[in-house]
């Protein structure tokens, strides 16, 4: 079974910190993703990456940035958070081709709130 | 813009049938994926339509009509382990993933 894992599953930071949220998938998948979700809304796309060192901005990067120097590991990082993005965090990854449907696999979530 | 419809919460009956309708408008279409979500957990596939017509597994079946551009997820024989919320998710065009609100199913006994 593919498995998501993401660091931390509740954090609380400060207005201003740095944070960091890890990912990191074990089925050799080349896309990894990073959502948000928000009571009342959808899903939304704040990162995802093709491939290794590749990233491409979601439908809300601000305030947001991604690393992937590992395949297998795709971090979230909030330069100097603020109250706004408390929220819970999504990692997902999937394997894209023709013979598959590319079904996102989802970690657990992180549940971050700043105060 | 790009949107997906799909009722805020529905609530059945444990035992019964529940159809949980979603409609959409992207640009383009490549596929609808049904999600299942346990409060206080991720997101879990359930079903992939990208043809018209009906797709069934076990308890769980997935209707599509591209030129309605409507959906449903049906669910029989339902159990107290349903309540969940389902996610209704169009990929586009560019093949970006266009997400409903979700719809909260409550089970009673």
């Amino acid at each position: 079974d593919v498995k998501v894992t993401q660091s931390s599953r509740y954090l609380v930071k400060r207005t201003g910190e740095k944070v960091f949220l890890e990912c990191v998938q074990d089925m050799d998948h080349e896309n990894m993703f990073w959502y948000r979700q928000d009571p009342g809304l959808g899903l939304r796309l704040i990162y995802f990456s093709y491939d290794v060192k590749m990233k491409e901005k979601g439908d809300i990067p601000e305030g947001y940035s991604v690393s992937r120097e590992k395949k297998e590991r795709f971090s979230l990082i909030l330069e100097s958070a603020s109250t706004n993005q408390t929220s819970m965090y999504l990692c997902a990854s999937s394997l894209w081709g023709e013979s598959n449907t590319g079904e996102l696999f989802f970690g657990e979530g992180s549940r971050l709130t700043v105060l | 813009g790009q949107n997906i419809d799909q009722p805020t919460e529905m609530t059945a009956t444990e035992g019964a049938i529940v159809q949980i309708n979603c409609t959409y408008q992207t640009s383009g279409f490549n596929g609808l994926f049904w999600y299942q979500q346990h409060a206080g957990e991720a997101p879990t596939f359930l079903s992939y339509n990208v043809l018209d017509g009906l797709e069934e597994k076990g308890r769980f079946s997935s209707f599509l009509s591209r030129s309605k551009g409507y959906s449903y997820l049906l669910l029989k024989e339902l159990q107290m382990k349903d309540s969940a919320s389902y996610l209704c998710a169009v990929r586009d065009s560019n093949y970006q993933l266009i997400w409903g609100a979700g719809t909260k199913l409550i089970i009673k006994p």
